[in-house]
């Protein structure tokens, strides 16, 4: 496959080893943030999603904090997997805003 | 559920050129957005469409043109490709309301040479 972006950050990790990926977000007025997953070659994959009035969302294997006191995000994988490597971008919206903001993404390479 | 479907997944043209890509949205989204992503621009917004009219517009140079359908499927149009427009080009839909998720199609790679 081919990369999707040079010069990411990277994360590391041995399977098994939790993940976490951050994101800070600059619109005090978004109010709606999403998680995707990207792999090589493919388009970005919808995992998790939150809005502004939580501060936690669990889903499979997967759990996205938002603080928005210091407007960060970020996304906890348990147990990580080979299958996890992936680039992962968090996006935000505001305001009903038809289209999200997407950061630059994170590398998750994740060693067997 | 069948998912954003685009194609062709892969093309290649030579400068001047022009080229035209096509994304069929899920069924029931009515809005569809198309991003341009380099490695070194990351993901970039192109335009989106809803109810056959261009709702968002990027900043992108007048080469880069859409147009969507009543189905709601939808054409991206680049005429006089420049090397510089080589990208793996996405297509997003979803229901058309801001509190709506965008999915994505799996992109088509064009190579300009």
């Amino acid at each position: 496959g081919e990369s999707v972006g040079l010069h990411l950050p990277t994360l590391s990790v041995q399977e098994g080893d939790n993940s976490i990926i951050n994101c800070a977000y600059s619109n005090s007025a978004s109010d709606y943030f999403i998680w995707y997953k990207q792999e090589s070659g493919k388009g970005p994959q919808f995992i998790i999603d939150i809005r502004s009035n939580m501060d936690k969302r669990q889903g499979q294997r997967v759990t996205v904090l938002l603080n928005k006191t210091v407007k960060h995000l970020s996304l906890q994988i348990a147990a990580t997997q080979p299958g996890d490597s992936a680039v992962y971008f968090c996006a935000e919206k505001s305001g009903g805003s038809y289209i999200p903001t997407f950061g630059r993404g994170t590398s998750l390479i994740v060693h067997p | 559920k069948a998912g954003v479907t685009q194609t062709p997944r892969y093309l290649i043209k030579t400068r001047g050129q022009q080229v035209t890509l096509s994304c069929s949205p899920i069924s029931g989204h009515r809005s569809v957005s198309w991003y341009q992503q380099t490695p070194g621009q990351g993901l970039q917004f192109l335009f989106e469409y809803f109810s056959e009219t261009q709702r968002n517009k990027g900043n992108f140079p007048g080469r880069f043109s859409g147009r969507q359908f009543s189905n709601s499927r939808s054409e991206m149009n680049v005429s006089t490709l420049e090397l510089g427009d080589s990208a793996l080009y996405l297509c997003a839909s979803d229901k058309g309301f801001g509190t709506d998720t965008q999915y994505f199609g799996p992109g088509t790679r064009l190579t300009v040479l």
